[in-house]
């Protein structure tokens, strides 16, 4: 089955400094990668619709300014937490969906950000 | 609006023990309909899904009927094992194809 990648899969930063994730697919093309945030005990909240080649769309609520997204080519988005404060410390989740698939997305197994 | 509305738990079963997961969602429009799986330590897996009324997804003996009716989409399983312990997530897309997903359902299924 089609595998995603994250990188790091924790990471602990001091406060002011920016922190860069890595969402990659592995063994398929994905146009459009989404990046969501996940607090402890609570849901899935999707932050962005990343798309290859194009500006990110933002949910409402999510400041493009602290979460800049990236997608530079059609297995790679990168999502930077950029001046991380401790309430920006969360479980951060991508997935991609596969290129002319339709509906199917796949998850990355997420990586962990504490921000001290 | 668009939203998911399941279940809460934690929800503690003994093994072979009969599993429902309650669903309900609110759209416009006709959504797809989605079980995902998050095992401890693990990223979120496709359990089942549904694309419309009436479809029944199915998967590892768990499923789930599309109800278009009642707008709901409740996961069943006639008999857990100790290995179905994990977070479930129901979630539906909208036209856009972005996810929306439930608060998340903790089993623990108990030998």
């Amino acid at each position: 089955g089609a595998v995603v990648s994250q990188h790091p899969s924790r990471v602990i930063c001091k406060s002011g400094t920016s922190v860069k994730i890595e969402c990659r697919s592995l063994d398929f093309q994905a146009t459009t990668m989404f990046w969501y945030r996940q607090f402890p005990k609570q849901s899935l909240m999707l932050m962005a619709t990343s798309n290859e080649g194009s500006k990110a769309t933002y949910e409402q609520g999510v400041e493009k300014d602290k979460f800049l997204i990236n997608h530079a080519s059609l297995t790679l988005s990168t999502l930077t937490v950029t001046s991380a404060h401790p309430e920006d410390s969360s479980f951060y989740i991508c997935s991609a969906r596969v290129l002319a698939g339709g509906e199917t997305q796949y998850f990355g197994p997420g990586t962990r950000l504490l921000v001290l | 609006g668009n939203s998911v509305t399941q279940m809460e738990g934690p929800v503690t079963l003994s093994e072979e023990a009969f599993l429902t997961i309650n669903c309900t969602y609110t759209a416009t429009g006709y959504p797809s309909l989605f079980w995902y799986v998050q095992y401890p330590g693990e990223g979120l897996q496709l359990l089942l899904k549904a694309t419309k009324a009436d479809d029944k997804g199915s998967n590892k003996g768990f499923e789930a009927t599309y109800r278009k009716e009642t707008t709901s989409f409740h996961l069943e399983k006639g008999s857990v094992q100790v290995s179905d312990s994990a977070v479930y997530f129901c979630a539906r897309t909208n036209t856009g194809n972005q996810f929306y997903f439930g608060t998340g359902t903790s089993l623990t299924v108990i030998p």
